[in-house]
């Protein structure tokens, strides 16, 4: 199965930051079928980004997903206090679908 | 609006069984696949099984093949995932997710989770 390794495991910063949080595949996810979720306790999990670099219906343009291959990356422009939670990237490429470890979004 | 409510979660003692429902609306239910995954405490999410919209389709991760059963009624616009067996390490909470049509399939609409402990 693929494996996903998100980097930094906490990200510490503050509102007005650029966030860049990364997923790094063990194989080629060649389709760029990627995804990013945002999860908060208690909540439903939010499709951020999907195909690697489409915005889900809703999500504001401070959040873009890039990358190609091996390495993707989620870019949150300019923080917003309500940005402050976990993110998991996701390829749905290969069954199983499988998720990273997760990247906490702190306020510092 | 798309709705995902899911519900039958709750302590269960290990070896027990539990029976998950999710309840969808503001979507033609029959023609989306469905899915369940799971968030253990302190752990990252898990896909556990998918199933078709006409219910002829269905997978498995390989940690619950053949313990758990997803199903569906599209009649009343529920799945379900009948889960026997249970360890311990199966305590998480338990989201639904509607895949979309899209080339990929992504799940884009999830349920808020419903919450498994599976202890003596």
């Amino acid at each position: 199965e693929i494996v996903l390794t998100q980097s930094p495991a906490t990200l510490s910063l503050s509102p007005g930051d650029r966030a860049t949080l990364s997923c790094g595949a063990s194989q080629s996810i060649s389709s760029s079928y990627l995804a990013w979720f945002q999860l908060k306790p208690g909540l439903a999990p939010r499709l951020l980004i999907y195909d690697a670099s489409n915005r889900a219906t809703g999500i504001p343009d401070r959040f873009s997903g890039s990358g190609s291959g091996t390495d993707f990356t989620l870019t949150i422009s300019r923080l917003e206090p309500e940005d402050f939670a976990v993110y998991y990237c996701q390829q749905y490429q290969d069954s199983p679908r499988t998720f990273g470890q997760g990247t906490k979004l702190e306020i510092k | 609006e798309v709705q995902l409510v899911e519900s039958g979660g709750g302590l269960v003692q290990p070896g027990g069984s539990l029976r998950l429902s999710c309840k969808a609306s503001g979507f033609t239910f029959s023609k989306y696949a469905m899915s369940w995954a799971r968030q253990a405490p302190g752990k990252g999410l898990e896909w556990v099984s998918s199933i078709s919209g006409s219910s002829d389709i269905t997978y498995y991760a390989d940690s619950v093949k053949g313990r758990f059963t997803i199903s569906r009624d599209n009649s009343k616009n529920i799945v379900y995932m009948q889960m026997n067996s249970l360890g311990a390490e199966e305590t998480a909470v338990y989201y639904c997710s509607k895949r979309s049509t899209t080339r990929g399939g992504i799940d884009d609409y999830w349920g808020q989770g419903t919450l498994v402990t599976v202890s003596s």
